[in-house]
């Protein structure tokens, strides 16, 4: 099956600092990324959608500002998260979706990020 | 290598009880979860799995064996609505989500 790379895995930072998560799409041209976060236990909550050359669609209640999303090519799309703080310590997933293949989902394995 | 294993498409009737396999292979081990997902939509939480054992939930019941690397989905009395996929994945040593390709599951009147 498809592979989506998704890095760093880990990242610790201090508050008030930004970070930049990366999702690649290895083998497949990703016409959509999707990004979310989990907190544990919980359903994956979409934050937001991004089409390759465009600007992301948003999820109610998701500051665009604050979670910078850009997909500038076809297999690679990052999201930052700007001026970090404790309570966006998450586990945040990426998955993308082929046009081949418009129905399934390929994920990323998660980045666990912790503010301090 | 990390791998997962899952059905592609399972088929069963409305009314009926369907078993979801899961198989994997992790470096480390911290916990198994099922989602369920429906076409064009954000997966949704179903079940964790850390301890061996049988978890009912409703009409859904999800079960481990960690010394076998197994788990399956139970899902009991189908519903239409029960036709999605329905995503296995692991959580390894490294808190890293392994996942599998899922099963399509086609519920019949």
């Amino acid at each position: 099956g498809a592979v989506v790379s998704q890095h760093p895995s880990w990242v610790i930072c201090k508050s008030g600092t930004s970070v930049k998560i990366e999702c690649r799409s290895l083998d497949f041209q990703a016409t959509t990324m999707f990004w979310y976060r989990q907190f544990p236990k919980q359903s994956l909550m979409l934050m937001a959608t991004s089409n390759e050359g465009s600007k992301a669609t948003y999820e109610q209640g998701v500051e665009k500002d604050k979670f910078l999303i850009n997909h500038a090519s076809l297999t690679l799309s990052t999201l930052t998260v700007t001026s970090a703080h404790p309570e966006d310590s998450s586990f945040y997933i990426c998955s993308a979706r082929s046009g081949r293949e418009s129905e399934k989902l390929f994920f990323g394995s998660g980045t666990q990020l912790s503010v301090l | 290598g990390q791998n997962i294993d899952q059905p592609t498409e399972m088929t069963a009737t409305e009314g009926a009880i369907v078993q979801i396999n899961c198989t994997y292979q992790t470096s480390g081990f911290n916990g198994l979860f099922w989602y369920q997902q429906h076409a064009g939509e954000a997966p949704t939480f179903l079940s964790y799995n850390v301890l061996d054992g049988l978890e009912e939930k409703g009409r859904f019941s999800s079960f481990l064996s960690r010394s076998k690397g197994y788990s399956y989905l139970l899902l009991k009395e189908l519903q239409m609505k029960d036709s999605a996929s329905y995503l296995c994945a692991v959580m390894d040593s490294n808190y890293q989500l392994i996942w599998g390709a899922g099963t399509k599951l086609i519920i019949k009147p």
